[in-house]
């Protein structure tokens, strides 16, 4: 079955410096990758996605980057502010055939500090 | 539109004691999911509804867990009896198609002791 890393498990940065996250995949076949935010005491949220046709994505400070070939996916975050920080997972979806189910990393706590 | 709800928010229970988790899904949406986090540790996968059916349940730990989605609009997990390594958070998630984006209640946190 997929297997997701996540690293790192916490990221410490300062406020208005760039966070940046990173996973690897070991399904090939997978082929959507969500990552989620978790802010203490709530629900997962999406935040941003890519699917595997798609190299790149962007909304406002937040991007995400595939690389297929490799099988590894990078959250980035620019001009960090405190309320970014949080938990984040990120996740693989299988093709068709292959499950369906997310399979997470292991998540990686941000502390944005003023 | 109501985002997906669980109840309760918290449980705490004894070992050996039965509990009920239950999760409403977005209306409309066919696609249920349990998941569970236990101990900081990744959100694992438990088992996946379509309407009323188990899609997949690859993920379910044992057979003390028995999940079920009656009509195909509310879905509840029972643990019994409980052990102490379930204790975790038990989320429920929904999707309106397969590989949709999949929408997270709150949780339940689970507490065996």
């Amino acid at each position: 079955g997929e297997n997701v890393e996540q690293h790192p498990s916490t990221l410490s940065v300062q406020e208005g410096d760039s966070a940046v996250i990173k996973c690897t995949y070991s399904d090939s076949a997978s082929n959507y990758f969500p990552w989620y935010k978790q802010e203490l005491g709530k629900r997962p949220q999406l935040i941003i996605d890519i699917r595997s046709n798609v190299g790149e994505k962007k909304d406002q400070r937040i991007a995400v980057t595939l690389n297929k070939t490799a099988k590894h996916f990078s959250l980035h975050i620019t001009e960090t502010q405190p309320e970014d920080s949080a938990v984040y997972f990120c996740a693989a979806f299988p093709s068709r055939n292959a499950g369906n189910m997310l399979t997470f990393g292991g998540g990686t706590r941000l502390m944005v500090k003023p | 539109e109501a985002g997906v709800t669980q109840f309760p928010s918290h449980s705490v229970i004894e070992k050996g004691q039965t509990v009920t988790l239950r999760c409403d899904p977005i209306s409309g949406h066919d696609n249920l999911y349990w998941y569970r986090r236990v101990m900081g540790k990744e959100i694992k996968f438990l088992l996946h509804f379509v309407k009323e059916s188990k899609q997949d349940e690859s993920g379910m730990p044992n057979n003390r867990f028995l999940a079920e989605r009656t009509g195909g609009t509310y879905s509840t997990l029972k643990v019994q009896p409980a052990e102490l390594e379930d204790s975790g958070v038990y989320f429920c998630a929904s999707s309106h198609l397969r590989g949709s984006e999949q929408y997270f209640g709150p949780g339940t946190r689970l507490t065996v002791t």
